[in-house]
C-alpha cells in the first residue's frame, strides 16, 4: 500500500532558530513529491520536486528530494512565528500535475517568539 | 484572479442526511480533486474529475458521489451521513502546467 510518513509530528523552536521537517514514503509509479503548508485553513503549495539532488529554494524554505533513499527533506532557517502551521508533503502519482496526492499526517511546527 | 472557491464554509447535518459541497476551480485549471481531512490528519483523496468524468477515485463508499459541470466546477454528495464523516473536505483544482492548488474547505460537522 502506498505510504507517506513525515516526522516529527510536531516541533516546537524559538524565533531564529533552524529546522528540518522529514518526508518518507513507498509508492508505486512516483511521479513528484510536494510540500504545503496549512495554517487554518486551505493547504497552500510550497515546492514540487520531481529530480532528485536539486535543491529548490523560496526566501528562507528550501526542499531537497533523494529518489534513492526515498526522502525528502524541508528546512526552514531564520525561523518566525508566522512559520506556526502544519506542514503536509504529498507524493503525486502519474498523470502529470494532475495525479491524486498521497498524504503524510504533518509536522505540526510551533515557534514561539 | 480568484483562486479555489468552495461553499458553503461550515456545513452542520445529522446522521443519515444528505450533504452537497460545491468547488470552482482557480481560472485555467481543469481537474477538480476532492479530499477529506479528518483533525489532526492528512488530506485524504476521495476522487477527481477530468471532462466530467471520475477519473480517479480513492477508497470512498459509493455513499460519496461527484459530479462536474462544464465550466469545469464540482460538486460533492456524501448520502446518508455518519458520524465519521465529519471532517474538513477540500477541493484542489489543477492542469497539465500546474500543481494542485487547494480551496479553503468546507468543514462538515455532523451530530
Amino acid at each position: 500500500e502506498d505510504k507517506v510518513v513525515q516526522s516529527p509530528l510536531s516541533l516546537v523552536v524559538h524565533e531564529g532558530d533552524t529546522v528540518t521537517l522529514n518526508c518518507s514514503y513507498e509508492v508505486t509509479n512516483f511521479r513528484s513529491l510536494l510540500w504545503y503548508k496549512q495554517e487554518k485553513k486551505a493547504p497552500t503549495f510550497l515546492f514540487m520536486l520531481t529530480s532528485s539532488g536539486i535543491e529548490k529554494k523560496s526566501g528562507r524554505l528550501s526542499s531537497i528530494l533523494d529518489k534513492k533513499e526515498l526522502f525528502s527533506i524541508l528546512n526552514i532557517t531564520a525561523t518566525q512565528t508566522g512559520d506556526s502551521a502544519v506542514y503536509l508533503c504529498a507524493v503525486s502519482l502519474p498523470r502529470s500535475n494532475t495525479g491524486k496526492l498521497i498524504f503524510g499526517q504533518g509536522t505540526t511546527l510551533q515557534v514561539k517568539p | 484572479d480568484a483562486g479555489v472557491t468552495q461553499s458553503p464554509t461550515h456545513l452542520i447535518k445529522t446522521r443519515g442526511q444528505q450533504v452537497t459541497l460545491r468547488c470552482s476551480p482557480k481560472s485555467g485549471h481543469d481537474t477538480v480533486s476532492w479530499y477529506q481531512q479528518a483533525l489532526g490528519q492528512g488530506p485524504q483523496f476521495i476522487f477527481q474529475y477530468y471532462e466530467e468524468e471520475e477519473r480517479q477515485r480513492g477508497n470512498f463508499p459509493d455513499r460519496f458521489s461527484g459530479h462536474q459541470f462544464p465550466n469545469y466546477s464540482s460538486e460533492l454528495n456524501v448520502n446518508a451521513l455518519l458520524l465519521g464523516d465529519s471532517a474538513l473536505y477540500l477541493c484542489a483544482s489543477s492542469s497539465l502546467s500546474e500543481p494542485q492548488h487547494f480551496g479553503d474547505g468546507t468543514r462538515l460537522s455532523i451530530l
